[in-house]
């Protein structure tokens, strides 16, 4: 069985600054694929970024990047110069044929 | 290029009613999935096709509930005899194994009130 934890239930930072939202999972798989997908309000959930399990270079989208430490079974998420859209919850996702979902962090950009 | 799409986006329906959602994933997409979230939660996985062939079901899936994809297109989810505890948001999402990344996209949803 896979589990994914979020220990940050809520989160803001002002406009501009950096973010790190953290992330922690267990699996007995070998290989896997490990997700955050961002879920703006009322909207449906997009995916910002993906990481395999096997490479050790961490993935990078434009602002996003992620702090991945297999070892540790850690994948954090940082997001530069922060924008107001990027209000959303967050959520962390582990898996290879289906998903299994931390319970996301409620993210706020402040103006 | 559309992406995943559900029907309805809401509905309400009284307890012990059934009720039957549909997705259409994107086009190309062999694999389709189905999750529940309900509030304050993740998504938690449901079942999941390939092609024609539902190759999974989570526990979670009881035997009230039934998913279909007849000709390995859209799908349909039906709960019969919907209980309260059946309110969540019902989620669709579709990935396209042979591009090797597995990436799943996700449709709006479809939000299920049972009062």
């Amino acid at each position: 069985a896979q589990t994914v934890t979020q220990s940050q239930p809520e989160m803001s930072v002002q406009e501009a600054e950096t973010v790190t939202l953290s992330c922690t999972y267990d699996t007995s798989e070998n290989n896997y694929y490990l997700f955050w997908y961002k879920q703006p309000p009322s909207r449906q959930m997009i995916l910002v970024i993906r990481q395999e399990a096997y490479k050790q270079q961490n993935a990078t989208e434009n602002r996003f990047s992620v702090n991945f430490q297999k070892a540790a079974k850690s994948f954090s998420l940082k997001i530069s110069d922060s924008q107001l859209g990027d209000t959303a919850m967050y959520f962390c996702a582990s898996g290879y044929e289906k998903l299994t979902f931390g319970t996301g962090t409620r993210l706020t950009i402040i103006p | 290029d559309t992406g995943v799409s559900q029907d309805p986006r809401h509905k309400i329906t009284k307890r012990g009613q059934n009720v039957t959602f549909r997705c259409d994933p994107i086009s190309e997409h062999n694999r389709l999935y189905w999750y529940r979230q309900t509030l304050g939660q993740g998504p938690e996985f449901l079942t999941y096709f390939q092609n024609e062939a539902q190759l999974e079901k989570s526990r979670l899936l009881s035997d009230r509930f039934s998913a279909e994809r007849p000709k390995g297109s859209f799908s349909t989810l039906e709960i019969q005899r919907t209980e309260q505890g059946d309110s969540a948001m019902y989620l669709c999402a579709s990935m396209g194994v042979g591009t090797g990344r597995y990436e799943q996209y996700f449709g709006p949803g479809t939000r299920l009130t049972v009062t």
